[in-house]
């Protein structure tokens, strides 16, 4: 999935801590779109951003914050980890066809 | 009722038959419907998107709009093993950039 780097791909939080899930594209999206996808459901809009500096929430936005001060990263912060954001996560990219390009997934375990 | 709604499946289907995957959606001011394909373990991948009612045909893909009835499906012909993946429906929420996905539908096609 050239275009769209998350990082990292797995980690594992303890109850309480904080991370940021990096996300970078080199393609020059404006849009760009955070995802979590629970086993086996679809994918749940967390945060989006239509360009740099601005962004808005999604469906899912509780316990999750994100910034964009260029438009190459999109980072996904979690202050306080708890067991119901076990999930995989999902950045992605827009082109200009509408379609969404998303990066490989980071895989969250909270215990 | 849910904005974007799937039957979660399996659909399971023999070598070489119709595939019919199906997604209705409740915001009437929807335009534009798009249909990704994600195997296990990967990242969702653009398959087909529609803006008009009817058919729309790609290759032995065929995504079919009816905006009256607010359904969208997706036809897949002479189904492979290799079609076998969750394919997910997703819809823009009216006058937003948020793009709602459905739950997929998993499709198994058996040898």
């Amino acid at each position: 999935n050239a275009g769209v780097t998350q990082t990292p791909k797995f980690r594992i939080l303890k109850i309480g801590q904080s991370m940021t899930l990096q996300c970078t594209q080199d393609m020059n999206h404006n849009y760009m779109y955070w995802y979590r996808q629970d086993p086996g459901m679809g994918l749940k809009l967390i945060y989006y951003s239509v360009g740099a500096g601005i962004t808005d929430k999604g469906e899912v936005p509780n316990g999750y914050n994100v910034s964009r001060s260029t438009t190459e990263d999109f980072p996904l912060r979690l202050e306080l980890a708890a067991p119901s954001q076990t999930s995989v996560y999902f950045c992605a990219g827009v082109k200009n066809t509408g379609e969404l390009f998303f990066g490989e997934g980071s895989r969250l375990t909270v215990l | 009722q849910k904005e974007v709604e799937q039957n979660s499946g399996p659909l399971s289907v023999p070598e070489g038959a119709i595939a019919s995957l199906n997604c209705t959606y409740s915001d009437r001011g929807s335009q534009s419907f798009f249909w990704y394909r994600q195997y296990s373990g990967k990242s969702p991948e653009l398959i087909m998107f529609i803006y008009s009612n009817g058919d729309k045909e790609d290759g032995r893909f065929t995504a079919q709009l009816n905006k009256a009835s607010q359904y969208v499906s997706l036809l897949i012909r002479d189904s492979q093993p290799s079609d076998s993946a969750t394919y997910l429906c997703a819809v823009p929420r009216y006058n937003t950039d948020k793009l709602i996905f459905g739950t997929g539908t998993r499709l198994q096609v058996f040898p």
